[in-house]
Order: structure tokens, then sequence, then C-alpha cells
């Protein structure tokens, strides 16, 4: 079967940096895109990477390993509104989106 | 500004009573969704049109129909809702042809059933 892991929540700092980790074993692989969700409201997007290394976009990087099954998603400088879940999502062979269930992120002063 | 937009935001409907769930977009994307997403689980695909060709997910439910009218609008038909179908629903849009072609989400829809 499909599967997307991820924690099911974490707790950082303000100001501070957290990396959210993501692991799968999908159908195939067309990339991996992650998105933010604040409670209530519709996911957004934050980033996509279809080949390995590091992609950084402000304050959020994402990283993938193809190889690894395998990416994370790092916020710099956090910040209040930062609160949200983060939910990884690979596309698979057939280029459907398999979700993962989001990490709850909770941001503390 | 190029957006999708879901009525109604929130939506109480009673036990077996149908319902419609409204999507349209601007941003003339050539796929659409209907995810549902219960909270604090991962959105659930129902089905897709790409197109007006119409996927409907294995396992989705009949009592959930579709309909796609033109490029801008779909619905979503529950026809006898259960306490089970309570949930947010969410619409989403694509374009083929780009390399990524993320999805584009609407506000969602909030379903109650009393």
């Amino acid at each position: 079967g499909q599967n997307i892991d991820q924690p099911t929540e974490m707790t950082a700092t303000e100001g501070a940096i957290v990396q959210i980790n993501c692991t799968y074993q999908t159908s195939g692989f067309n990339g991996l895109f992650w998105y933010q969700q604040h409670a209530g409201e519709a996911p957004t997007f934050l980033s996509y990477n279809v080949l390995d290394g590091l992609e950084e976009k402000g304050r959020f990087s994402s990283f993938l390993s193809r190889s690894k099954g395998y990416s994370y998603l790092l916020l710099k400088e956090l910040q209040m509104k930062d609160s949200a879940s983060y939910l990884c999502a690979v596309r698979d062979s057939n280029y459907q989106l398999i979700w993962g269930a989001g990490t709850k992120l909770i941001i503390k002063p | 500004d190029a957006m999708v937009i879901q009525n109604p935001r929130y939506q109480v409907t009673q036990f077996g009573k149908p319902v419609t769930l409204s999507c349209s977009q601007t941003l003339n994307h050539n796929v659409m969704y209907w995810y549902q997403q219960k909270s604090s689980q991962a959105p659930k695909l129902l089905f897709h049109y790409y197109d007006k060709d119409f996927n409907n997910e294995a396992d989705t439910p009949d009592n959930f129909q579709s309909r796609r009218p033109n490029t801008s609008f779909c619905f979503l038909d529950i026809r006898s809702p259960g306490l089970g179908d309570a949930a947010m629903y969410l619409c989403a849009t694509s374009l083929t042809g780009q390399d990524s072609y993320e999805q584009y989400f609407g506000p969602g829809t909030r379903l109650t059933v009393t």
C-alpha cells in the first residue's frame, strides 16, 4: 500500500528553527509537496521537490532524498503565525496526490 | 484576484437530507478535485475531473456524486448524509502542463449533520 508518515505534533519556540520530517512509500514518484494548513482553513502550497536536494524559499526550505523516500521541511526564525499543520503529499505514478495526516506545529513564546 | 470559491462556508443538514456543495474557480484550471477532510486527518480524495472526464476514487461511497457543468463550476452532491459524513469538504484545482501543477484550494465547506 501507499503510505506517508509524519510526526503527529511538534513544539518549538518563537525565533528558533524546526525540522518536520516526512517518509513515504508510494507507487512511483512524481514530486513531493508541502502544504501549510491553519486550523479550520484550506491548505496552502509551500514547496515542491522533484529532484534530490534542498529548495529554499525565504524562511522555509524543503529537502528531498528519493533513494531514502525522505523529505523534510525546515522552518527558520519561527513566528507565532507559523503555528499550523504541515502536510506532506507525494504524487504517485498515476499523478495522484497521496497525503500525510499532517504535523501540528505549536509555537511557544 | 484569481481564486477558488466555495459556498457555503458552513452547511448544516439533517440526517438523510440531500445537500449540495458548490465550488467555482476563476483560474481557468482544467483539473478540479473534491476532498473530504476530518479533524487531524489527511485530505481524502473523493473524485476529480480532468477537463470533463470524471474520475471516481474506488472507495468513494455511492452516496457521493459530482457534477461539472463547465470549466468554472463543480458540485458535490451528498444524497443521504449520515453522521459520518460530517467533515470539511475541500475543492481544489490544478493546471496540467506545468512542471509542478500544485493544487489550489478553496476555503472549504464545513458540513454538520444533525
